[in-house]
């Protein structure tokens, strides 16, 4: 199984919306609603972002949201904060009933 | 508050074997599906393996099938992760995920993660 195509790096100013995408097939992100985000800061754990496709766990902040449109499913921040800046994970179920991790994404507050 | 922590990392020699386990606190783990994920030293994340509720349904990526092995122990309210004929290629730090019911394809919670070193 593939990893999931992300872009390696994207920035913004504090207060501006960025979107990161993560690119699959037919075979995971194309065909299943069972795609996640994860948000992990240097030395630490993941931290679960977004959750089928579109859905925020509690606590998460309503600037984060998630789409999907094809193959490729799509995680938004608005309102960027310095506390944004992080490395930025999708996943997807497959069709092979596994997941499958996009190559992570840096995101800089300039 | 939920809680996961992972236990068992260690340095081993390559074709060695090592046990993970996962402890979790907080919640009960067995009624989630339960995730092994990994982080090799400045690398992305790697899903290497799942296990269902009741361990009916066991899957792993395709690099660890054969050499790896999911269990739990509901009852312990603990995760495993039997880890044979390592190589230096699996030296990461393993994350034990799940919960927090938001299925079984997403990891609510997460550990600290366990380091694992194969090397000789």
């Amino acid at each position: 199984q593939s990893a999931l195509t992300q872009p390696a790096s994207v920035s913004g100013s504090p207060g501006q919306s960025i979107t990161i995408s993560c690119t699959g097939t037919s075979s995971d992100v194309g065909t299943y609603n069972y795609v996640s985000w994860y948000q992990q800061h240097p030395g630490k754990a993941p931290k679960l972002m977004i959750y089928d496709v579109s859905n925020r766990p509690s606590g998460v902040s309503n600037r984060f949201s998630g789409s999907k449109s094809g193959n490729t499913a799509s995680l938004t921040i608005s309102g960027l904060q310095a506390e944004d800046e992080a490395d930025y994970y999708c996943t997807s179920y497959t069709s092979s009933s596994t997941l499958v991790f996009g190559g992570g994404t840096k995101l800089t507050v300039l | 508050e939920v809680q996961l922590v992972e236990s068992g990392g260690g340095l081993v020699k390559p074709g060695g074997s090592l046990r993970l386990s996962c402890a979790a606190s907080g919640f009960t783990l067995s009624r989630d599906t339960m995730h092994w994920v990994r982080q090799a030293p400045g690398k992305g994340l790697e899903w290497v393996s799942c296990i269902s509720s009741s361990s009916s349904y066991i899957y792993y990526a395709d690099s660890m099938k054969g050499r790896f092995t999911i269990s739990r122990d509901n009852a312990k309210n603990s995760l495993y992760l039997q880890m044979n004929s390592l190589r230096a290629e699996d030296t990461a730090v393993y994350y034990c995920g799940g919960g927090n019911d938001y299925g079984d394809y997403v990891m609510g919670a997460w550990g600290q993660g366990t380091l694992v070193t194969v090397s000789s």
